[in-house]
This record gives structure tokens, sequence and C-alpha cells, in this order.
């Protein structure tokens, strides 16, 4: 069965830059997330999708990010303009429902300079 | 406020050495509860996951979980260690209530194990 799957694996831009991330799912899973984890902390869900639509984007900060999932399939994740505080690891994960275990994909490094 | 707290940021041991590695929680409700992993370099991985029944739970690489309920715990013992166990290790709790079922994660615990 093949994992979730992320590109680009690394990225630097510049602050005020814009950038984008792309995610694709296990299949079959309707469950789609989007976490920002900075060094030494737990992973901080920003969106959770249930096929295409939005379930919570609570911690999303929606002046400079924007994610969506147009066909419930895969995801991108926008940044707009980058600031400097947003270099992270951004983890997509997937799972075949919200009470079950989360699969995650290699995590995109973003370093805004 | 729920919450997930692991007692432990840091830990070393030398190999062979048993680790327990702390989680509590606070919901007072039925939760679903998992224990995930991150070597070096990869990606988060589910090490085990309790759901309901048998709370002891076993998973991969020879750890196990305990969940006592009547202390909202859930930790991750594993008798004697290697150095590849070296990782970061994240406690996560779901609370099965409500219509958004929200992982709530640990800060998590680095082991770092001596060769």
């Amino acid at each position: 069965e093949a994992g979730v799957a992320q590109s680009p694996r690394y990225k630097i831009i510049e602050k005020r830059q814009s950038v984008a991330f792309w995610c694709n799912p296990i299949s079959g899973h309707a469950t789609l997330y989007w976490y920002q984890q900075i060094l030494g902390q737990g992973p901080k869900l920003l969106i959770q999708f249930q096929n295409n639509g939005v379930v919570d984007d609570s911690q999303l900060p929606k002046d400079r990010f924007s994610a969506e999932r147009l066909k419930g399939v895969d995801s991108t994740l926008k940044i707009q303009p980058a600031k400097l505080e947003d270099s992270a690891v951004y983890l997509c994960a997937s799972s075949f429902g919200s009470n079950y275990e989360q699969y995650f994909g290699p995590g995109t490094r973003l370093t805004v300079t | 406020a729920q919450s997930v707290s692991q007692h432990n940021h840091h830990v070393i041991l030398s190999e062979a050495a048993s680790l327990e590695l702390g989680c509590n929680y606070s919901y007072g409700g039925t939760v679903n509860l998992f224990w995930y992993v991150q070597y070096p370099g990869q990606h988060l991985q589910l090490l085990l996951k309790y759901f309901s029944g048998d709370p002891l739970v076993k998973g991969i690489k020879g750890f196990e979980a305990e969940f006592i309920k009547s202390k909202f715990s859930f930790n991750l013992r594993k008798p004697s260690v290697q150095w590849s166990d070296t990782a970061e290790y994240f406690c996560a709790v779901i609370p099965n209530a409500g219509n958004n079922r929200k992982l709530i994660w640990g800060l998590g615990t680095s082991l770092a194990v001596n060769p």
C-alpha cells in the first residue's frame, strides 16, 4: 500500500514570497490533515478535511494560509506571503475517518529567510 | 480544555535499560489513544494504539503500552531499549465525543539511547 506522498521535501524562500505544498493521501482515506511542526514541538493541526469539505480550520492563519481539496483526494496548502515564523515542517496525514489512526507523509521542511 | 501531558521532555538511557514514558490526558469520557514515533530524519509513524478491549497493547519493535482508565494514563514501555530506539515519541488522544474528533498531541519526549 502506498503511503502519503508530499512534495516538495524541502523549500527555501524569502519572507513575503509565496509557497505551495502538495499532498496525496492514501487511497480510500476520506480524512486529510495538514499540520505544522516546529522543531521540538508536537504537530499543530492547521486544517482537517473530510472528503472535500473543511471540518476544522480553527488554527489556520487565514490571512496568509489557504488550503483546498477540490476533488476530495489530493490537497494543496499555500502560504502567501510567508513570514520568518512560518519556518517549520509541514506534515500531511490521512486517515480512514476522523476517529482512526493517522498516517503521515514525509513532510516539507520550509525555511523562510 | 482537553490536553495531553508527557512527563519527560528528554530521556537518556543506555542500551538494555528499561524504558517507561509517561502520558496523561485530561478528558472524562472514552478516548482512543496512540503513541507515535519519529526517528531521526523520518516521518511520524504509528507505534501502537488503543481503542477498546485489553488495556495492555502491543506495538511494533517490542513496545507496549498500558491504558489505566482510573489514572487517565497510557504509559509506553519497553523492557530493553536499543540504540535504534533513539527517536521522538508522541502520545496522542482522540476523545470519543462530538462530531469533530480532533487528535490532541502531547509535546513529545526525546529519547536518546547510548550504545
